[in-house]
């Protein structure tokens, strides 16, 4: 079974300051990883997904992350933020390979931009 | 993209009552759909998988007889809230899979907001 580990709950940011959203996962096997978006009453929309091959991974809105299989994390990153970056923010892993499993979800990271 | 439709996407209703909720997978074909369930302000927890043609499989917990989960087309999965109490209040979320291209990402719906009186 997978696991995942957001370790902040809320990220307070300036506009235009860099922000790093961090992200620990747990699993035996190999794995899939995701950021995923949630604005107020919304769906989730996917930012960015690490299946394999390059350890970064760019995404929509100017995120990044980088898979870092040793360490079992896989941080969501922005060099400059927006106010419109203000979300809930989620990890979330699911079993490499395998067509049938569902996503595993952090609990999530409340990134707060103000001017 | 993927797109994924619920409806509806709010509901009010009384004490006792059943609330359907439909997902439906608008331009592919999804053989596997979720439902999720999220509380105020907390993440996204699985109910259960839902296979075209076959019984939904739920998580540990979740009660298969209040929440019947109906499969019966490759775009169109069912959620039926039965006898709903105000506990079961809740932002639902399903997402569907899209097989195309070999990898089987997930795409969300944009979720349903049950208010139960």
């Amino acid at each position: 079974a997978q696991s995942v580990t957001q370790l902040d709950s809320q990220v307070p940011v300036f506009e235009e300051a860099p922000v790093e959203l961090r992200c620990n996962y747990s699993s035996s096997v190999s794995v899939y990883l995701f950021w995923y978006v949630q604005y107020p009453n919304q769906g989730l929309q996917l930012l960015l997904k690490y299946l394999s091959g390059s350890t970064l991974v760019k995404g929509i809105n100017g995120f990044e992350a980088e898979f870092n299989k040793s360490q079992t994390s896989f941080h969501l990153r922005k060099p400059s933020v927006h106010i419109s970056d203000t979300a809930e923010y989620f990890c979330a892993v699911s079993e490499a390979n395998q067509a049938g499993t569902a996503l595993i979800f952090g609990k999530g990271t409340t990134l707060s931009v103000s001017s | 993209g993927a797109v994924v439709s619920q409806h509806p996407s709010w509901v009010i209703c009384k004490s006792g009552t059943s609330v359907k909720i439909e997902c439906r997978s608008l331009d592919f074909q999804a053989t596997t759909m979720f439902w999720y369930r999220q509380f105020p302000k907390q993440s996204l927890m699985l109910m259960a998988t839902s296979n075209e043609g076959s019984k939904a499989t739920y998580e540990q917990g979740v009660e298969k007889d209040k929440f019947l989960i109906n499969h019966a087309s490759l775009t169109l999965s069912t959620l039926t809230v039965t006898s709903a109490h105000p506990e079961d209040s809740s932002f639902y979320i399903c997402s569907a899979r899209d097989g195309r291209n070999g990898f089987f990402e997930q795409f969300f719906g944009p979720g349903t907001r049950l208010t139960v009186l």
